[in-house]
């Protein structure tokens, strides 16, 4: 089946610094990729997505490139702020089969960007 | 826009009883809703999906009769976990999307923590 494998967290940065937020995954055929953000308190928000290969998504400041290649969709940002501070999930939607469709998640990654 | 809400945002219950989730769209009709269960530390896991009107299709493994879903209308769908156990204690999200099938974005609810004593 679909699989989504995220860094392990939580990452704790100091405003400005760059982020990565590693993601790869594992599925049949070509599924789109998203990231999702989800802030205290607050459901799941769709931060980026890419729908197929070498798209880049791109959304406040945050941009992932869809690798084919390496099946990676990397979380990218070049100067984090507090309001950042968040929890982060990769996702993908699958693209046929029995999981045409469904989103499968990463287990998320806690940041905490420190002023 | 695209705001989904759910409620209660957090449920203790005592094992044996059942409990019911709500899942609201507040500001668009919801064609289509999701149910996920999410262990700590760990991801989303989709346990069924549903279309208004019609019953709700449930993921391999997910019992029918334990987590009866309804999709009464196109703003509204309720979780119910029957005869609740300490082992369904869990962090419960609902999504809702306004297509009739997956390919639109789905908007994601708070969450419901429930906790079975």
């Amino acid at each position: 089946g679909n699989s989504v494998t995220q860094m392990e967290g939580p990452v704790t940065l100091s405003e400005e610094a760059f982020l990565t937020i590693n993601c790869t995954y594992t599925a049949t055929g070509y599924p789109s990729l998203f990231w999702y953000v989800q802030y205290p308190g607050e459901g799941l928000q769709l931060l980026l997505k890419a729908t197929k290969a070498d798209d880049k998504g791109s959304n406040k400041g945050f941009e992932a490139t869809y690798r084919k290649e390496t099946t990676s969709f990397h979380l990218e940002k070049g100067s984090v702020q507090v309001s950042d501070s968040a929890v982060y999930f990769c996702a993908l939607r699958g693209a046929g089969g029995t999981s045409y469709g469904k989103l499968t998640f990463g287990q998320g990654t806690i940041l905490t960007v420190h002023p | 826009g695209a705001v989904v809400s759910q409620h209660p945002s957090w449920v203790i219950c005592k094992s044996g009883t059942s409990v019911k989730i709500e899942c609201r769209s507040l500001d668009f009709q919801a064609t289509t809703m999701f149910w996920y269960r999410q262990f700590p530390k760990q991801s989303l896991m989709l346990m069924a999906t549903s279309n208004e009107g019609s019953k709700a299709t449930y993921e391999q493994g997910v019992e029918k009769d334990k987590f009866l879903i309804n999709h009464a209308s196109l703003t509204l769908s309720t979780l119910t976990v029957t005869s609740a156990h300490p082992e369904d204690s869990s962090f419960y999200i609902c999504s809702a999307s306004p297509a009739s099938d997956y390919t639109d974005t789905q908007y994601f609810g708070p969450g419901t923590r429930l906790t079975v004593l």
